[in-house]
């Protein structure tokens, strides 16, 4: 099942507004990923983490990979319209093997009126 | 260069038929996963290839399974079709399947089992 908890499930926004979105678990994960889908279309990657405290930004939108390795945020600054869609926080479990199974949370989607 | 490919992008089937996806991964990228995402389980892990052999599996009947060609391009078949089996399938590459590499996803295609 399910070991990613992210959060909020659904958020209604103004243009120009920031947002936040976090995932969390129970379980250390050693890589944590960012994606947006749109509808009709596969999931886009929008920053990769791989260390413990680690901070990327990709333009307007900043991750950062938890200290505990347990959980993952993600902000976008002064929300645009086309920042609509689902976006998904995914991690490589740090017991797995080898980095080839995702597990992804439930996906927040976002809503941006202009 | 060229992303992941998936074809057909949508397929409908009756109950009892069976199915075969393709994906063709990104050029270079040699660990293919394929997810199944639907509304109520959101994005699963189904199994990995990695030079044409099975490497990581998910909790899925054996009524569905892969394979991977020796150029990396990849096939999913689902026997039996059920109609809770209607979903996106969702292919990604990445170099090698390892914890640093993300995963890139193709666009998906749309089952719909009648």
């Amino acid at each position: 099942g399910q070991q990613l908890n992210q959060s909020p499930q659904s958020m209604f926004i103004q243009e120009g507004e920031d947002v936040s979105m976090n995932c969390t678990s129970s379980s250390i994960f050693n890589t944590w990923l960012w994606y947006k889908q749109d509808p009709g279309e596969g999931p886009v990657l929008l920053i990769a983490l791989y260390k413990a405290g680690e901070l990327t930004s990709n333009g307007r939108l900043t991750a950062q990979f938890g200290i505990t390795r347990k959980d993952s945020f993600l902000n976008i600054s002064a929300s645009i319209p086309s920042d609509v869609g689902i976006y998904f926080c995914a991690g490589y479990l740090d017991q797995e093997t080898s980095g080839s199974r995702l597990t992804f949370g439930e996906g927040t989607q976002l809503t941006v009126n202009p | 260069k060229a992303g992941v490919t998936q074809t057909p992008r949508y397929l409908i089937k009756t109950r009892g038929q069976q199915v075969t996806l393709s994906c063709s991964p990104i050029s270079g990228h040699r660990s293919v996963s394929w997810y199944q995402q639907t509304p109520g389980q959101g994005l699963q892990f189904l199994f990995e290839y990695f030079s044409e052999t099975q490497r990581n599996k998910g909790n899925f009947p054996g009524r569905f399974s892969g394979r991977q060609f020796s150029n990396s391009r990849s096939e999913m078949n689902v026997s039996t079709l059920e109609l809770g089996d209607s979903a996106l399938y969702l292919c990604a590459s990445s170099l090698e399947g390892r914890s640093v590499q993300p995963q890139h996803f193709g666009d998906g295609t749309r089952l719909s089992i009648l």
